[in-house]
């Protein structure tokens, strides 16, 4: 079946530690984003990519990085430079950015102890 | 810039009742996008609708209804007969004509009671 994969589901990290959050797609899209949602906020962009070997800032990148090395996979590192890393990450493509809707991964729920 | 408001933060309602979620966007573009999405308690969001900027004919999905008025640069969404599996935080979101400022409102909570 056609759509996009988010690993794991849960994940728990100690304060300092580097992580990496696992997204996959195989509907062939374009467009890559990474989301960061807190309790009862609106969704935050972090990074979005257009096409491989390209990605941009989004709203609240600093902390982060991510690499769009092949067009089905956009992992996002959660560096120890993220003051409050403790959030719900959501994955999500589109065929092309702008006029086409994002389709949406289950999301990753990392908590740092 | 642009931005998307969601003035109900919260809404509750009873089975069967009718139910606006509102929507109010701004953008100095003359070309965009507009889109509700639904984000049930599992967390992950589920695409509903997209709306261009040219495109004002109202649109009506089974018991999902959207409203879109450039005058008032509104899209607002209406489910009638609202039933308990409708409870979920819909997001109303924003998009210019080349994916740079893709934007989502605050959302919605919507609980419907049975």
């Amino acid at each position: 079946d056609g759509g996009i994969t988010q690993s794991p589901k849960y994940l728990f990290r100690k304060e300092g530690q580097n992580v990496t959050l696992s997204c996959e797609q195989n509907l062939n899209h374009d467009a890559m984003y990474w989301y960061r949602q807190d309790p009862g906020q609106g969704l935050r962009l972090i990074y979005y990519s257009q096409i491989v070997n390209d990605f941009q800032k989004g709203d609240i990148a600093e902390g982060y990085s991510v690499s769009r090395e092949k067009k089905e996979s956009f992992p996002l590192t959660v560096t120890s430079a993220q003051k409050n890393p403790t959030a719900f990450y959501l994955c999500a493509s589109s065929m092309r950015t702008g006029n086409n809707e994002q389709f949406f991964g289950p999301g990753t729920r990392l908590t740092v102890l | 810039a642009q931005k998307v408001t969601q003035a109900q933060t919260e809404i509750s309602v009873v089975e069967k009742e009718d139910v606006t979620l509102d929507c109010v966007y701004e953008t100095r573009d003359t070309t965009y996008y507009l889109f509700w999405y639904k984000q049930p308690p599992s967390g992950e969001l589920v695409f509903l609708i997209r709306r261009n900027s040219f495109d004002e004919q109202n649109e009506i999905s089974g018991r999902y209804s959207w409203n879109f008025q450039k005058s008032t640069s509104s899209f607002n969404f209406t489910i009638t007969a609202s039933q308990v599996v409708d409870s979920a935080v819909y997001f109303c979101a924003l998009s210019d004509n080349y994916g740079q400022n893709f934007v989502f409102g605050p959302g919605t909570r919507l609980s419907v009671l049975p």
